[in-house]
């Protein structure tokens, strides 16, 4: 079966703008969460839907903000960007919660410039 | 504040060999932990887990200890071999209300398996 989906897989932006990154989780998992990952950081989890519903959030500013749809598909979004914004961004899905066991895709690499 | 630490950044194994990875924790309301491992260029794949109920947890050549006095976990691998060579993330939850928080991942281990 197709495994997580995650576009672009490469983005190059300018510090002020926002960006929109896409994610299709695996067919049938209806939870789909966001982690950033750096270097300095790790893996930090950003923000958990289910059902199209946020059920939890990670400690991220506001400017990091995400939706989910009908279909479970998923897009996380950043305005104003900043230089420590520059990232991987990891999409997971899962078929409950995270305890099952994410399926990660292979990420975004966002660089702000 | 770091609740979940890996303290070797890098290990470097013979193949054949045992691989153990460590993994600390300093939250108490832990209770559901998993490993998994990358590949350069790839997301983070879920190997094993295991639940604070159990002390224990084996799957093929991979096996979770988990000891809860200690705050401390680590996944052992024999034999080791030269594709499991990666990084390994710990990862923690805590159930809380409804359903359980994101994970909380330890910064990784890199896993060299020498020939």
């Amino acid at each position: 079966k197709a495994g997580v989906t995650q576009t672009p897989r490469y983005l190059i932006k300018t510090r002020g703008q926002q960006v929109t990154l896409s994610c299709s989780p695996i067919s049938g998992h209806r939870s789909v969460s966001w982690y950033q990952q750096t270097p300095g950081q790790g893996l930090q989890f950003l923000f958990e839907y289910f059902s199209e519903t946020q059920r939890n959030k990670g400690n991220f500013p506001g400017r990091f903000s995400g939706r989910q749809f009908s279909n479970s598909r998923s897009e996380m979004n950043v305005s104003t960007l900043e230089l420590g914004d520059s990232a991987l961004y990891l999409c997971a899905s899962s078929f409950g919660t995270a305890n099952y066991g994410y399926t990660f895709g292979s990420g975004t690499r966002l660089t702000v410039v | 504040d770091q609740q979940v630490k890996q303290n070797s950044p890098s290990l470097s194994v013979q193949e054949g060999r045992i691989s153990i990875l460590n993994c600390d924790y300093t939250n108490s309301m832990f209770d559901y932990f998993l490993w998994y491992k990358k590949y350069p260029a790839e997301g983070p794949t879920f190997l094993i887990s295991i639940s604070s109920i159990k002390d224990k947890n084996e799957d093929g050549r991979f096996t979770v200890f988990l000891n809860k006095s200690a705050k401390h976990l680590s996944l052992h691998i024999v034999p080791s071999q030269p594709g499991d060579s990666a990084v390994y993330f710990c990862a923690a939850s805590e159930w809380s209300g409804g359903g359980a928080d994101g994970l909380t991942f330890g910064k990784g281990t890199h896993l060299i398996i020498q020939p």
